[in-house]
């Protein structure tokens, strides 16, 4: 129940193309949900976070989609560029300043 | 990062040895999360603090301990270090808003 599983595990987009990363969780008492992106060498950074209460969240280039019903969410990186490539990690809490439990991660390659 | 800092950035050692890893912050934060990340396994936490003297075991302990005696300073100890403990050791912190975890740069530690 603790578990965030996140697909795909890798993941190769032209240059210009959507990236799309999902996740799903079972713990319905999860209510924050943050995605951190990792460059080679690098500690991963936060890129953006939802809340169960808002079915979509913009910031730039990337968005979040959130189904609470389905117990999914999914990250879109519209235009994507090579500077995207890296890791990223979808993960979630039940309580913004507790423990976050992270998916497995997904290496994307954008290609040039 | 700023405000975060690991040490060593990189260390190798022999089996059997003890081995501590030091985290340092300088925001002030309550939260202190100590993480290992392993391919295919993601980002798994190891022991987080909620304070000074104020700790607690994560997924993936055993074999580690901790130690806050001070805000600003989170230890990770390897009582006796083995080969499956090679991995990258990510310091994470904590602090108020919506801003989710500031990550160190890293550990990398290889066990021989």
């Amino acid at each position: 129940q603790q578990q965030v599983k996140q697909s795909p595990q890798s993941l190769i987009v032209q240059k210009g193309g959507i990236s799309i990363i999902n996740c799903a969780y079972e713990n319905t008492a999860f209510d924050y949900f943050p995605w951190y992106q990792q460059f080679p060498g690098k500690g991963p950074a936060l890129l953006i976070a939802i809340r169960p209460d808002v079915s979509e969240k913009k910031e730039g280039r990337f968005t979040i989609s959130f189904n609470k019903s389905a117990k999914q969410f999914s990250l879109h990186i519209m235009d994507s560029q090579p500077g995207d490539s890296a890791t990223y990690f979808c993960a979630a809490t039940m309580n913004r300043d507790d423990k976050i439990i992270f998916g497995k991660g997904t290496r994307l390659h954008i290609l040039p | 990062d700023a405000g975060i800092t690991q040490s060593p950035r990189h260390k190798v050692t022999e089996t059997g040895t003890p081995v501590t890893l030091r985290c340092h912050q300088t925001e002030n934060h309550r939260y202190m999360y100590w993480y290992r990340q392993d391919p295919g396994h993601g980002l798994r936490l190891i022991h987080y603090s909620y304070g000074v003297k104020d700790t607690d075991k994560g997924e993936v302990s055993d074999g580690y301990s901790v130690s806050r005696s001070k805000t600003e300073d989170f230890l990770l100890t390897l009582e006796s270090a083995t080969s499956s403990q090679t991995s990258v050791y990510f310091c994470a912190i904590s602090g108020q808003g919506d801003n989710g975890y500031t990550f160190g740069s890293g550990t990398r530690l290889t066990v021989v």
